[in-house]
């Protein structure tokens, strides 16, 4: 089946590391995002990507950076001057055009980091 | 930028009540709507969409919701609830073609009590 796989489920950081967060789908969607849940704030962008070796800051990139060297990955790095890390971190793709019926975001099951 | 207001914050019923869950943006353009739910400890799932047409679309697991242009607004509604849709449910709003930007609302937690 096709999908989003973001891994580890759980990470740990001890204050001052970067970590970097994977999430590799198969779906053959052009556009990848990272969003960050804390509860009671919803979902917030920090970055997008729609075409591979090209990203947007969302609306909270600080202290945040990706890459996309493949369609298929996405990953992010959390780093040191992310001030505060702690919360769930969502993975979305979405194909780019195509009709309404294709159209949607695909989530992938989330990586809850915690600093400790 | 674009908003997407949510107003219930936490939303207690009993099996059997009818639900409507209240979702309003705040962009005056072309919007593509969403709804999503997160059940405990899963992922993010499409419950519905709307893009464009008939105003009331018709999602998975027997809910609806209803596109109101002129309120700005996309509800979410169930008949009659049970206590499997205890979850968090998000409204969400891109600019349509060409943004593929989604928009989230801060939630809503609804518990269903047997």
């Amino acid at each position: 089946d096709g999908g989003i796989t973001q891994s580890p489920k759980y990470l740990f950081r001890k204050e001052g590391q970067n970590v970097t967060l994977s999430c590799e789908q198969n779906l053959n969607h052009d556009a990848m995002y990272w969003y960050r849940q804390d509860p009671g704030q919803g979902l917030r962008l920090i970055y997008y990507s729609q075409i591979v070796n090209d990203f947007q800051k969302g609306d909270i990139a600080e202290g945040y950076s990706v890459s996309r060297e493949k369609k298929e990955s996405f990953p992010l790095t959390v780093t040191s001057a992310q001030k505060n890390p702690t919360a769930f971190y969502l993975c979305a793709s979405s194909p780019l055009g195509g009709d309404t019926s294709n159209y949607g975001y695909t989530f992938g099951s989330g990586t809850r980091l915690t600093v400790v | 930028a674009q908003s997407v207001s949510q107003h219930n914050h936490h939303v207690i019923l009993s099996e059997a009540a009818s639900l409507e869950l209240g979702c309003n943006y705040s962009y005056g353009g072309t919007v593509n709507l969403f709804w999503y739910v997160q059940y405990p400890g899963q992922h993010l799932q499409l419950l519905l969409k709307y893009f464009s047409g008939d105003p009331l679309v018709k999602g998975i697991k027997g809910f609806e919701a209803e596109f109101i242009k002129s309120k700005f607004s996309f509800n979410l509604r169930k008949p009659s609830v049970q206590w499997s849709d205890t979850a968090e449910y998000f409204c969400a709003v891109d600019l349509g073609a060409g943004s593929y930007q989604l928009t989230f609302g801060k939630g809503t937690k609804l518990s269903v009590i047997p």
